[in-house]
């Protein structure tokens, strides 16, 4: 059955220091990977994706980036966290648009 | 482009009550929709989905969304709800081209059973 590994749970971090968060997907090949942030009480923001190793899409300019060095990893870094990159991210995966997604259960970042 | 908007951000209901929580969508293409439940401080769980043919899709925990083209909706209901099923629910939708499979969800809506 196909998994998906999320880690760490939190995360508290100081302003200015670097971020790496990973996910991993086991029981499938080539998803579609994607990273989202969930703000507090708000809707879902999709960051970036990737429907392949090496390949990365992003959807809106940030302080963040990502990497897929792998087929089932995806990784979201920082070189300097802010406050404003405080949230709960989720990473997720789907074969195709009629699959769904299917998440993580997310790691919650304080930024201080 | 595809948009999706959720009706009401808070609906509270009482235990056994029944409950429906509205999504329309907005789309120039043909869509499939989904329904995602998310209890607090955990990811997102699929609760069902429509691709095609019949406009009314059971899915887990006892809920059902009726698909309306004309209407552009899919709400969600339960005839009977209970206090487990306190959580944030979101709509999304994704469309046959796609690209890289991606969904726009909705801001959500935030079910509070009371008993």
């Amino acid at each position: 059955s196909q998994t998906i590994h999320q880690w760490p749970a939190t995360l508290v971090q100081p302003v200015g220091s670097p971020l790496s968060l990973e996910c991993t997907v086991e029981g499938t090949s080539n998803p579609n990977l994607y990273w989202y942030r969930q703000a507090a009480g708000r809707g879902l923001q999709l960051l970036f994706y990737s429907v392949g190793i090496g390949q990365i899409s992003s959807e809106v300019p940030q302080n963040l980036s990502a990497s897929r060095p792998q087929d089932r990893q995806f990784i979201l870094s920082s070189k300097k966290l802010l406050l404003s990159d405080s949230g709960f991210y989720l990473c997720a995966w789907s074969v195709h648009g009629a699959s769904g997604y299917t998440f993580g259960s997310g790691t919650r970042l304080t930024v201080v | 482009a595809q948009s999706v908007t959720q009706l009401d951000s808070q609906v509270p209901v009482f235990e056994e009550a029944p409950v429906e929580l509205r999504c329309n969508y907005s789309s120039s293409v043909s869509v499939y929709l989904f329904w995602y439940v998310q209890y607090p401080n955990q990811g997102l769980q699929l609760l069902l989905k429509y691709l095609s043919g019949s406009t009314l899709v059971k899915g887990i925990n006892g809920f059902e969304a009726e698909f309306n083209k004309s209407q552009t909706s899919f709400h969600l209901r339960k005839p009977s709800v209970h206090i487990s099923d306190t959580a944030e629910y979101f709509c999304a939708v994704s469309t046959y081209n796609t690209n890289a499979g991606k969904s726009t969800f909705g801001d959500g809506t935030t079910l509070t059973v009371k008993p």
